[in-house]
């Protein structure tokens, strides 16, 4: 199966900084990557698909690159609303479905 | 618009099954796959096994085969996970989620207490 590493697995960031958090696949997968953000007792929040679409509805300071093994998800100028759980999922070879172990990310 | 409601809270005791329903609305049942996720308290997210709702076939992460059954009533647009010989570790919450491509639409969640 798919392993994915998501890095780092906590940052801490001021209003206004640029954020960015990474997942690397064990091995190739195309651009099948989403992202997501959950916040404490929600439902997981699909922010990205294909590893570079934005979801309707989701502001532009979220962005996505990156496709083969090494993904990037991007928060231009964090807001304080932005504070939350990030999750990468790898659905190349589905099934199975693959997540990345999170990155909790808090306001300074 | 497509709502995935789930089955309220379950307290179990250890050794016993729980089923938990994801009720679909908003979209052709069928033309999609489910998935179902848990996630432990302060954990990250799990992937536990798909269902395809029109064929019925269905594949479960190697953690969970023999004790997971995923199935679907297709008159109702309902989807269904049981576990069964629970534990403490158990203890979780379960998403249904809808797959197109990735997960694109998620159940709110029902929470499973594990606990003699």
């Amino acid at each position: 199966d798919i392993q994915m590493t998501q890095s780092p697995s906590s940052l801490s960031a001021s209003v206004g900084d640029r954020v960015t958090i990474t997942c690397r696949a064990s091995q190739g997968i195309r651009s099948d990557l989403a992202w997501y953000q959950q916040k404490p007792g929600k439902a997981p929040k699909r922010l990205i698909y294909d590893a570079s679409s934005l979801q309707s509805g989701v502001p532009s300071r979220f962005s996505g690159s990156g496709s083969g093994t090494e993904f990037t998800l991007t928060i231009s100028s964090l807001q304080p609303e932005d504070s939350a759980t990030y999750y990468c999922l790898q659905h190349n070879n589905y099934p199975p479905l693959t997540f990345g172990g999170g990155t909790k990310v808090e306001i300074k | 618009q497509v709502q995935l409601v789930q089955s309220g809270a379950e307290v179990k005791k250890p050794g016993a099954s729980v089923k938990v329903s994801c009720k679909a609305s908003g979209y052709t049942f069928t033309n999609y796959d489910i998935t179902w996720v848990r996630q432990a308290t302060g954990q990250g997210l799990e992937w536990m096994g798909w269902i395809n709702l029109k064929s019925g076939d269905r594949g479960y992460a190697q953690k969970f085969q023999g004790r997971v059954t995923m199935t679907r009533n297709t008159a109702i647009n309902t989807a269904y996970m049981e576990l069964s010989s629970l534990r403490s570790d158990d203890t979780a919450v379960y998403y249904c989620g809808r797959v197109g491509g990735s997960v694109d639409y998620w159940g709110q969640g029902t929470l499973v207490t594990v606990s003699s």
